[in-house]
């Protein structure tokens, strides 16, 4: 599985974009990445997923360069509500892709 | 909501009980997860569930034991547990197994647990 590096901690004010990167040197070539957001004592919920360039919804847009070694959350004007913890994955395709692995995430602190 | 409840949401217990957690998704997905998540650290998978049998113990204590009666309803038993088991316990959903990498899965508000 591969391993996944992002910041521990981030602050933002209201508003503003926000760009969270993840690293994952040794991606294999059928892994997706995904991200997911999770307020305290709530369960993790999905946001985005992608496999290369850019991929865009209604909550976020997600970043990959062609190398795939790392990839980019960005949030747009984000809000008191965005603050959260943000979780970067690797899903690995095939058997035993059940096999989620959550690091510790970035926390992202929205200030007024 | 996400489709998955988990009851109780908070559940205090001494370590000579035994209780059970209950975790009920309405999405009609096939595989089913059972997730620990204490203090300042990161999820752990527990088990694993596709169509209801068990595809993965990742070497949980006897003291936690599993049960998925049918896809949309999953079980954790909990007896003789330890104080360092108190974390949130949280539950998942997802279509398959995630062999299409593209697998989300959907999960539980969560189960605080409290074991005095």
């Amino acid at each position: 599985l591969a391993k996944t590096t992002q910041p521990i901690s981030m602050d933002s004010y209201e508003g503003q974009e926000v760009n969270i990167t993840c690293s994952h040197n040794n991606i294999a070539t059928n892994d997706y990445i995904t991200w997911y957001q999770q307020f305290p004592s709530q369960g993790p919920r999905f946001i985005i997923q992608g496999y290369k360039t850019k991929v865009t919804n209604e909550v976020a847009s997600l970043f990959i360069p062609a190398d795939r070694k790392s990839s980019t959350l960005s949030l747009p004007r984000v809000s008191l509500s965005d603050t959260a913890v943000y979780y970067c994955l690797v899903c690995p395709s095939g058997a035993g892709s059940y096999q989620l692995t959550f690091g510790k995430g970035t926390k992202l602190s929205v200030i007024p | 909501e996400t489709g998955v409840t988990q009851t109780p949401r908070h559940l205090v217990m001494g370590m000579t009980n035994k209780k059970s957690l209950k975790c009920e998704q309405h999405l009609g997905h096939n595989a089913m997860y059972w997730y620990k998540q204490s203090a300042k650290k990161p999820l752990e998978l527990m088990f694993v569930y596709s169509l209801e049998e068990r595809v993965e113990n990742n070497s949980v204590p006897s003291r936690f034991s599993p049960e998925c009666p049918n896809s949309s309803h999953l079980f954790l038993h909990l007896h003789t547990l330890q104080p360092e088991d108190s974390a949130l316990y949280l539950c998942a959903s997802s279509q398959d197994q995630g062999l299409a990498g593209t697998d989300t899965q959907y999960f539980g508000p969560g189960t605080r647990l409290t074991v005095l």
